[in-house]
């Protein structure tokens, strides 16, 4: 199974920064990739698939790059609504498999 | 509006089996593919299985190969999941979730339903 490591698996940023979070792939995934978003009590959100392609109705303030086994999810100005956790999605191939999770909280 | 909505989640004991649905309204279930995602307490999310449009294509991830089966049936607009051989570490909320138009990323997601395994 290809194996999604994320990092960091939390920080701690304020209200207009810039966040980043890096996933990478124990082997390639073409573009297969993908981000949520979840908060507490609540299902997960897409953000980002295809790599770089942001679901509708998503800010631009969030973009997604990368290629082949390192990919990044970035969050410029952060907003408040923004605190929660990231997950990277691969669906490359089977079984597809999720990163840890990055817990991104208020300092 | 696209909706999802699963049922069937239960406490049950260590070796049984359950079922679980997913009823899907706002979309065409026939043109897209559906898959189970599930987050045991305090973690983080686990892909359990995809199912593609037609049932051709099916995947599920190595902790619950040979004892999960997904299914879909079109016409009533519904995903399955038959869950045999339950165990400890299989308690999780279970969310249903709709591929995308062009893509097989989790879209749409459920609200999820709640499995605990427990003697």
């Amino acid at each position: 199974a290809i194996r999604m490591t994320q990092s960091p698996s939390s920080l701690s940023a304020s209200t207009g920064d810039t966040v980043t979070v890096t996933c990478r792939a124990s082997q390639g995934v073409s573009i297969n990739l993908a981000w949520y978003q979840q908060k507490p009590g609540k299902a997960p959100k897409p953000l980002i698939y295809g790599v770089s392609t942001l679901q509708s109705g998503v800010p631009s303030r969030f973009s997604g790059s990368g290629s082949g086994t390192d990919f990044t999810l970035t969050i410029s100005y952060l907003q408040s609504e923004d605190f929660a956790t990231y997950y990277c999605h691969q669906y490359d191939s089977y079984p597809w498999t999720f990163g840890q999770g990055t817990k991104v909280e208020i300092k | 509006e696209v909706q999802l909505v699963e049922s069937g989640g239960a406490l049950v004991q260590p070796g049984r089996s359950l079922r679980l649905s997913c009823a899907v309204s706002g979309f065409t279930l026939d043109d897209y593919a559906m898959q189970w995602v599930r987050q045991g307490p305090g973690k983080g999310l686990e892909w359990v299985s995809t199912i593609n449009w037609n049932s051709g294509s099916i995947g599920y991830a190595d902790s619950v190969k040979g004892r999960f089966t997904i299914s879909r049936d079109n016409a009533k607009s519904s995903l399955y999941l038959q869950m045999d051989s339950l165990r400890p570490e299989d308690t999780a909320l279970y969310y249903c979730a709709k591929g995308g138009s062009r893509d097989w990323y989790a879209e749409s997601w459920g609200q999820g339903t709640l499995v605990t395994v427990s003697s």
